[in-house]
């Protein structure tokens, strides 16, 4: 089946330095990949949704010169937090929606990164 | 709005009992509709889904779900849970290609 394999699963940085998290689809192409967070206990909230060849579309209240989204190839996207701070601490996954027009529809999510700031 | 919304944020349910956990949606389109479970510090696995065809939906564990168009409703059910059905459970409801939108998840418990 569809995998995304997202790397890294847990990082710890340091306050105001930039961590990058990747997210590779390893047997299928895709185009539109999405960004969530997951604070402790609570749901995923969409940050950004990003299209292969073009410039992210973040969420309302999303900063997006904080969270750097690239999604150059059809294979690989990534999210880069800059500078950093504590209250950026949370659980990042990505995910990819397979072909809308088969049966095969659905999405499928990376493992997820535990992102803290120390 | 699109939104989703299940009522019950934690439930507990002895093993071996019957399961049901509710999920509704707002907006009148036909959605495509998923239900994830997510262990701690994991990432979310696919449980089932729905987009067209016969309205009970069988997935993997022994789930099921059925959608009720009248009712905006996607409940999730099984009918005899284990032990390792312990989780975080997510209704997750997407309009064409588009985003998903999440409910507020529901933790499940089981007593021994």
């Amino acid at each position: 089946g569809a995998v995304v394999s997202q790397h890294p699963s847990w990082v710890i940085c340091k306050s105001g330095t930039s961590v990058k998290i990747e997210c590779r689809s390893l047997d299928f192409q895709a185009t539109t990949m999405f960004w969530y967070r997951q604070f402790p206990k609570q749901s995923l909230m969409l940050m950004a949704t990003s299209n292969e060849g073009s410039k992210a579309t973040y969420e309302q209240g999303v900063e997006k010169d904080k969270f750097l989204i690239n999604h150059a190839s059809l294979t690989l996207s990534t999210l880069t937090v800059t500078s950093a701070h504590p209250e950026d601490s949370s659980f990042y996954i990505c995910s990819a929606n397979l072909d809308s027009s088969s049966s095969n529809y659905g999405y499928t999510f990376g493992s997820g990164t535990r992102l803290t700031v120390v | 709005a699109q939104s989703v919304t299940q009522p019950d944020i934690h439930i507990t349910v002895s093993e071996g009992a019957s399961l049901e956990l509710r999920c509704n949606y707002s907006y009148g389109a036909t959605p495509y509709l998923f239900w994830y479970v997510q262990s701690p510090g994991q990432g979310l696995q696919l449980l089932l889904k729905y987009f067209s065809g016969d309205t009970l939906v069988q997935g993997i564990k022994g789930f099921e779900a059925e959608f009720k168009r009248s009712q905006s409703s996607f409940n999730l059910r099984k009918p005899s849970v284990h032990w390792s059905d312990a989780a975080e459970y997510f209704c997750a409801v997407g309009w064409g290609a588009q985003k998903l939108v999440f409910g507020q998840g529901t933790r499940l418990t089981i007593n021994p």
